[in-house]
């Protein structure tokens, strides 16, 4: 049932780890997203994807890496995790990056501590 | 200047009260313009889309000056339940593609 779905909800790791977060949306949506929602609450993109295609990349570090392996899915691979990475990551989707007034539907989100 | 400009509050009003938000946006070229609401520790969801000639849903009005650059949403009749983050989302083109920015978000108490 639900739209826009994350695993896992809560993430703690080590520094230096690598780690992924996985994101589906059952919706039907050509574009899907990554935010980051840091301590002060600022949410700011990081990624979005259409159709599977790299659309938007934000100056994120390269240690960050999207994979979207079909329109529905849209994976987070982090490497060598640090103490700023420390976060919540949304995922969100709409229906079609091209159309200015499409509504975004988020994930549950994932809270990533890096100790 | 950040792209989107939201006053954080928190904006403490009691029951009843009609509380309004405002947020200014840098880039004239933005094409649309929504307000979300974020529960603590939840994700964001949609409560409105904003539209020139000014929109109502229930107690909430949202309208858009486009010549100042600002939105704002005004609540009326503020019931416990709106306690919550109002983000202010503004979509922009670059490059021939749109981005959502979010503001920081504007924090409403609705005290009993």
């Amino acid at each position: 049932d639900t739209a826009v779905s994350q695993t896992p909800k809560y993430l703690v790791t080590q520094m230096g780890n690598d780690k992924s977060i996985k994101c589906e949306q059952n919706l039907g949506h050509d574009t899907m997203y990554w935010y980051k929602q840091d301590s002060k609450k600022f949410l700011k993109i990081m990624f979005s994807y259409n159709n599977k295609e790299l659309i938007i990349n934000e100056t994120v570090p390269n240690r960050f890496s999207p994979k979207s392996p079909d329109k529905a899915h849209l994976n987070l691979h982090i490497n060598s995790l640090e103490l700023g990475d420390s976060a919540v990551y949304f995922c969100a989707s709409s229906q079609d990056l091209n159309r200015e007034s499409d509504e975004q539907f988020f994930g549950p989100g994932t809270r990533l501590t890096v100790l | 200047r950040k792209e989107v400009e939201q006053d954080p509050g928190p904006f403490n009003v009691p029951e009843g009260a009609t509380v309004a938000f405002n947020c200014t946006y840098s880039n004239s070229a933005s094409q649309s313009f929504f307000w979300y609401r974020q529960d603590c520790r939840k994700e964001p969801k949609l409560l409105m889309s904003v539209y020139s000639s000014g929109n109502e849903d229930g107690r909430f009005t949202a309208q858009l000056n486009r010549a100042s650059q600002y939105i704002s949403l005004l609540i009326r009749d503020s019931k416990l339940s709106d306690s919550a983050t109002y983000l202010c989302v503004v979509n922009t083109a670059t490059s021939g593609t749109y981005k959502y920015i979010f503001g920081t978000g504007t924090r409403l108490k609705v005290l009993a």
